[in-house]
């Protein structure tokens, strides 16, 4: 099992710049969550997936953020354009639903500059 | 209305002496989850372990163990015998339904 996998891990980017976020859940797993992570507010839930259909996006900052899981296996996140302020860890998690806890990714460290 | 509360900004611990890290949370839903994660310096997040509303016992996982108080509506991390390699943020989360909410965290650190 080669758990959650995200990609990139580091991307800098140029504020204007559309930058795309990309997660690969564990094989089974039919929930997904993307989730933002900052000093000032911690861990931020977006937005989350459960068998493909987003169930929650009230945490979506606004509408220059998207997210789409177009099957199973693979999810993106979305900024149009970036801005310095979306600066931050972005995690992937997935779970099996209403089982234990999430699995989370690696993390993808966004710095827009 | 914020559903998991950290208390402990910041916790120092001797090497080999077991610590508490506080816990509490708030529901009204019957069935629940409540977890604890470890994030180390390199940022992952680290799943340690879960007990669920209705287990009767606190459960355990090598060196850590959850002190669930379900009266208190507590749920504390207990880690034995610190390790260096247990400096890190821990937080406390729980699920209720399609809900996960997380706690603002308690960063751990071990003094050799």
């Amino acid at each position: 099992d080669a758990g959650v996998i995200q990609s990139p891990r580091h991307e800098v980017t140029e504020m204007g710049q559309e930058v795309t976020l990309r997660c690969k859940p564990i094989s089974g797993h039919n929930s997904l969550f993307w989730y933002r992570q900052t000093m000032m507010r911690g861990l931020e839930l977006l937005i989350y997936f459960n068998n493909n259909v987003p169930i929650d996006d009230s945490g979506m900052p606004e509408d220059r953020f998207s997210a789409k899981m177009p099957n199973a296996s693979f999810s993106t996140l979305k900024i149009q354009p970036s801005e310095p302020r979306d600066s931050a860890v972005y995690f992937c998690a997935s779970s099996p639903s209403y089982s234990y806890g999430y699995t989370f990714g690696s993390g993808t460290r966004l710095t827009v500059v | 209305a914020q559903k998991i509360t950290q208390t402990q900004p910041g916790m120092f611990v001797q090497e080999k002496e077991a610590v508490t890290l506080d816990c509490t949370y708030d529901t009204s839903d019957p069935s629940y989850g409540l977890f604890w994660y470890k994030q180390p310096s390199s940022g992952e997040m680290i799943f340690l372990i879960y007990q669920g509303s209705y287990d009767q016992q606190n459960a355990t996982e090598g060196r850590y163990s959850l002190n669930f108080q379900k009266a208190r509506k507590s749920a504390n991390l207990v880690i034995s015998a610190s390790q260096l390699g247990d400096s890190a943020m821990y937080f406390c989360a729980m699920r209720g339904g399609n809900q996960f909410y997380f706690g603002t965290g308690t960063s751990l650190t071990v003094i050799p």
